[in-house]
This record gives C-alpha cells, structure tokens and sequence, in this order.
C-alpha cells in the first residue's frame, strides 16, 4: 500500500534552534518527493522537489535529504525563526498518484 | 498564491443543498485539482483535470463533480451537502502530472450544518 509517514505529529523549539523533520515513504514507484510548508489559513507552499538521483536539496535554511534505498527523507531546519512556524508536508510523487503524508506540526517559541 | 483564486473562501450551508466552488487560474496550466483537508489526514484527492473537459476520478470522488469548460476555471460540486463534506477545500495546478510542482490556491472553508 502507498503511505507517506511522518514524525513528529508536532514539535515545539526555541527561536535559533535547528530541527528535522523526518518522512518515511512505501511509495512505488517513487517519481519524486516535495516537502511543503502550510501556514495557518493559507495553501502549501513548494519547498523543495527531489527525483530519484538527488539526495540533497537546499532552499535558504531549509535542507531536504533523500535516501531512495532506505526510502526516507529529512527536512532540516537552521537556526529557526519564528515565521517557520507551520505544517510541514511530505508529498511522494508515483506514476499517476501523488501520496501526502499528514504533516508535522512545528512550533518556535520566541 | 501563484495566481490561483478560490470563491467563495468561506461558506456555510444546509445539509441536502448544492454548492459549487469556483477555482480561477491565470497561469495557463495545463493540469487543475480539488483536495480537501481535514485533521488527522492528509491532503486527499477529489477529482483532477488534464485539460479542457477531461477530468478524472480521485481517491475520494464520491458525493463531488467537476467540471471544466475553459483552461482557467476548474469548478467542484457538491450535488446534495453533507456533514462529512464539511472541510477545507484546496485547488491546485500544475504545468504536467510529473515532476513539475503543484501549486496550490488559498483554499476554501465549507462547513456544512
């Protein structure tokens, strides 16, 4: 069965600190994999997009990692601000099906 | 939003009615989704469109329709409300079904009493 798992459900940290975020996919065949940032109220917004042959991917003080073999992803979070408060959204790509994990809460405590 | 409008954002509406929710794209995309999301799931998928008048079933395609009539308007409908279709409803476009990135609209808060 295609599943997207994701943990923590949430997680609280202080401004300044760093953090990661980790997905656990059984999608097949993998296509790709998206991490996705929601605010309260508002639609995800693209993080980043990783195929198969890249294992990392960096977009300002967010940096994704992807194990094809292990078949697990990690978003890492630097020196947190208190705008990255959010949900996070793991989202697998297979042939005609995109798979969303639940996300992960995050809180940054000033 | 990446030029993408969802109308109405907020609606509140009776068990039994029709609703329709309108999603307006001004990028051209060739591909159009409705998701709703509701807590304790991911997002989940409605129904899509692969271009003018061709659409297709998601995974939770039951008590929803959509239609298509120009590239930039994708409309969803509810025929007869239901509580269980009380949530929040996402439209998303995309240039291709594959690599390329979805991008997604405001969203929609349905509630249905």
């Amino acid at each position: 069965k295609n599943q997207v798992e994701q943990s923590p459900q949430s997680l609280i940290i202080l401004e300044g600190k760093n953090c990661t975020l980790q997905c656990n996919y059984t999608v097949s065949p993998f296509s790709n994999l998206r991490w996705y940032k929601q605010d309260t109220g508002r639609g995800p917004v693209s993080l980043t997009i990783m195929t198969f042959s890249e294992n990392t991917k960096s977009n300002g003080r967010y940096t994704a990692t992807l194990d094809a073999d292990t078949k697990q992803s990690s978003l890492h979070i630097t020196a947190s601000q208190l705008s990255d408060s959010a949900s996070y959204i793991c989202v697998v790509s297979a042939t005609k099906k995109i798979i969303f994990g639940k996300g992960t809460r995050l809180h940054i405590l000033p | 939003d990446a030029g993408i409008t969802q109308s109405p954002r907020h609606k509140v509406t009776e068990t039994g009615t029709p609703v329709t929710l309108r999603c307006h794209q001004t990028e051209n995309h060739r591909y159009m989704y409705w998701y709703r999301q509701d807590p304790g799931h991911g997002l989940r998928l409605i129904h899509y469109s692969y271009g003018v008048k061709d659409t297709d079933k998601g995974e939770v395609s039951d008590g929803y329709s959509v239609s298509r009539s120009k590239t930039e308007d994708f409309l969803l409908t509810l025929e007869s409300a239901t509580s269980s279709q009380t949530s929040v409803y996402f439209c998303a476009i995309s240039e291709t079904s594959g690599v390329h990135e979805q991008y997604f609209g405001p969203g929609t808060r349905l509630t249905v009493t």
